[in-house]
């Protein structure tokens, strides 16, 4: 079955630096892959989509990369501000068809001043 | 911000209590979608709506019903609630076509004592 998996340590990093996040999926070939963001308590905003003919997607400070062949999405926000700090979830289309999303469980990240 | 409204935003009810989540959208999507969600846990799909009159159970068993009479309405009923059932639940809503991009809303914080 479709399994996704982001890592479950949150990732710390200081404002201005790089984060990068990773998604790894298994048993799959999906056609896109998209990226949410979630604050706590609410829920989860689009960011960004990557089909799988495109390597690279960007979006002001935010940048999507899709292997196809290693089976895994990096997502990076550059010269990161504490108001990044949020849980960040992949999500690919459900192998059964277009209709339903799975979501990965999200990466926290923390953006310290 | 999408035009996904949940009420109520939070709910502390007693055992045995019948609910109804609402949710409603106001961008003439056909798909509608209901997730449960435990603090730092993935999203698990409970129900989903492809029209009107058209409704499925998730992956994620569920003693919870929906109905979907109006397009912009689905609402969400537990006959009789437990404390199984204390969860956040998020109702989401997307365009048919090839591309699943889900709009949420800002869920329900359900408590039953």
């Amino acid at each position: 079955s479709q399994k996704i998996e982001q890592n479950s340590e949150a990732l710390n990093i200081q404002e201005g630096k790089t984060a990068t996040l990773t998604c790894n999926y298994t048993n799959y070939s999906p056609a896109y892959l998209q990226w949410y963001r979630q604050d706590p308590g609410r829920g989860p905003v689009f960011l960004l989509l990557i089909r799988e003919n495109e390597k690279e997607k960007r979006k002001e400070r935010l940048k999507v990369t899709f292997d196809t062949t290693l089976k895994q999405s990096l997502f990076h926000i550059t010269a990161s501000q504490p108001a990044d700090s949020a849980t960040y979830l992949c999500a690919l289309p459900f192998s059964g068809g277009y209709n339903k999303l799975i979501f990965g469980a999200g990466t926290r990240l923390a953006v310290h001043p | 911000e999408a035009d996904i409204y949940q009420t109520p935003r939070y709910l502390v009810i007693g055992t045995g209590k019948k609910i109804t989540l609402e949710c409603s959208q106001t961008m003439g999507h056909d798909k509608m979608y209901w997730y449960q969600q435990d603090p730092g846990m993935e999203l698990h799909l409970i129900h989903y709506s492809y029209g009107v009159n058209s409704t499925e159970k998730g992956d994620l068993s569920s003693e919870s019903t929906v109905s979907r009479i109006r397009t912009e309405h689905f609402p969400l009923t537990l006959e009789s609630a437990r404390p199984s059932h204390t969860s956040q639940y998020l109702c989401a809503s997307s365009w048919q076509g090839k591309v699943d991009t889900q709009y949420f809303g800002p869920g329900t914080r359900l408590t039953v004592l």
